[in-house]
């Protein structure tokens, strides 16, 4: 299995814009989750989803941020406008029925 | 509610010395526990797992065992090295037949030196 595959696996934009990160889980797997990593907040937990239904979205900063899983296989995860304190990288993870995460390589996503 | 403490970092420590990295957990219902590695610019690697109380997860040296008494899943490892270095999270998750939720402890870096 080619694991949790995300991209862009960096991207860096201007402040203001659109910016939408991919997420494809590992086959098979129900839950999907979206974590944000900083120096100084840590990881954080996002969004997950359970069969493609959102479950908790506590943890999105905003509104400026929104998550969705059209299907089993593909994640989004969009931060519309973006701030240069959104610069963080953001990592998709799947797990399976024993509740085992794998996580994605993550998106470093730099906002100036 | 559940959640997962672990203890402060950094740790530094001497190749070849003992290591233990503290986990405590509160939990409902019956998670499964992890502790996760991530290396310097990598995303986080399962590193062991147990499903059940008493049992005991073992990858690369390093062990835990899933105490219910105390709730606790301490990472041990006799030995370390330096290409140990690196942030463990302890984790517990409920399986997708349940809310499939995974909450991470904050994470403790160790650092080992020649």
């Amino acid at each position: 299995d080619a694991g949790v595959i995300q991209s862009p696996r960096h991207e860096v934009t201007e402040m203001g814009q659109e910016v939408t990160l991919r997420c494809k889980p590992i086959s098979g797997h129900n839950s999907l989750f979206w974590y944000r990593q900083t120096m100084m907040r840590g990881l954080e937990l996002l969004i997950y989803f359970n069969n493609n239904v959102p479950i908790d979205d506590s943890g999105m900063p905003e509104d400026r941020f929104s998550a969705k899983m059209p299907n089993a296989s593909f994640s989004t995860l969009k931060i519309q406008p973006s701030e240069p304190r959104d610069s963080a990288v953001y990592f998709c993870a799947s797990s399976n029925v024993a509740g085992v995460g794998y996580f994605g390589p993550g998106t470093r996503l730099t906002v100036t | 509610g559940n959640s997962v403490t672990q203890m402060e970092g950094p740790v530094t420590l001497s190749e070849e010395a003992f290591l233990t990295i503290n986990c405590t957990y509160t939990a409902t219902g019956y998670p499964s526990l992890f502790w996760y590695v991530q290396y310097p610019g990598e995303g986080l690697q399962l590193l062991l797992k147990a499903t059940k109380a008493d049992d005991k997860g073992s990858n690369k040296g390093f062990e835990a065992t899933y105490r219910k008494e105390t709730t606790s899943f301490h990472l041990e490892k006799g030995s370390v090295q330096v290409s140990d270095s690196a942030v463990y999270f302890c984790a517990l998750g409920f399986g997708s037949s349940n809310t499939g939720k995974l909450i991470f402890g904050q994470g403790t870096t160790l650092q080992v030196k020649p």
